[in-house]
């Protein structure tokens, strides 16, 4: 079955470290990729999408994610976290329809 | 920035009450969708909606689930008959075409009691 699963439940980090949360898809086929983030209190926010073309895809707040077709994976990551990071972070998958698939989510705490 | 807004943010109904969630779409998108998160939970899609016909739904929108679209801004979510499973959290979503980017409202709270 077409799933999208996220490894950490909760990372909590102190600023100006490094953040890399994973994420892997079960699908053999094309697949369209994001990661959204919610800010407390707000609404889901697109980070980034991969579709096609360059597997190391730029997205907002400095945050990047890598796609990686033989792991089925679509990591993101941040060099150098701030505080105002802290957030909970979806991975998503768009399949052969139009519905996303989201992974459950991972908190983020940043610590200042 | 056009964005999806939704109503009520948080309500509380008895169960058994049927409930509406209201949304609207960003007023040039044409894909309409509801997602729900149990707390705790993941994501999960609801329903998709396209030319004023529902396009995809999961097995969660059972026969107490139902969409509108009543005039053309407003995109409602009906729960004819709220069962306390149905607490969560409701999020509306928009997009201008079937592969185009998810845009989100706020959600809207649902408690049952």
């Amino acid at each position: 079955a077409q799933s999208v699963s996220q490894h950490n439940h909760h990372v909590i980090l102190s600023e100006a470290a490094s953040l890399e949360l994973g994420c892997n898809y079960s699908y053999g086929g094309t697949v369209n990729l994001f990661w959204y983030v919610q800010y407390p209190g707000q609404h889901l926010q697109l980070l980034l999408k991969y579709f096609s073309g360059d597997p190391l895809v730029k997205g907002i707040k400095g945050f990047e994610a890598e796609f990686i077709k033989s792991k089925f994976s679509f990591n993101l990551r941040k060099p150098s976290v701030q505080w105002s990071d802290t957030a909970e972070y979806f991975c998503a998958a768009r399949f052969n329809d139009y519905k996303l698939s989201f992974g459950a989510g991972t908190t983020v705490t940043v610590r200042a | 920035e056009p964005e999806v807004t939704q109503t009520p943010s948080h309500q509380v109904t008895q169960m058994g009450q049927e409930v509406i969630l209201r949304c609207v779409p960003i007023s040039n998108h044409l894909y309409f969708y509801w997602y729900r998160q149990i707390l705790g939970q993941k994501v999960e899609f609801l329903v998709s909606f396209y030319n004023n016909e529902i396009s995809e739904k999961s097995e969660i929108f059972d026969d107490q689930f139902s969409v509108e679209r009543p005039d053309g801004s407003n995109f409602t979510l009906k729960i004819r008959s709220t069962k306390l499973e149905d607490s969560a959290m409701y999020f509306c979503a928009s997009s201008d075409g079937p592969a185009g980017e998810l845009f989100f409202g706020e959600g809207s709270r649902l408690t049952v009691l």
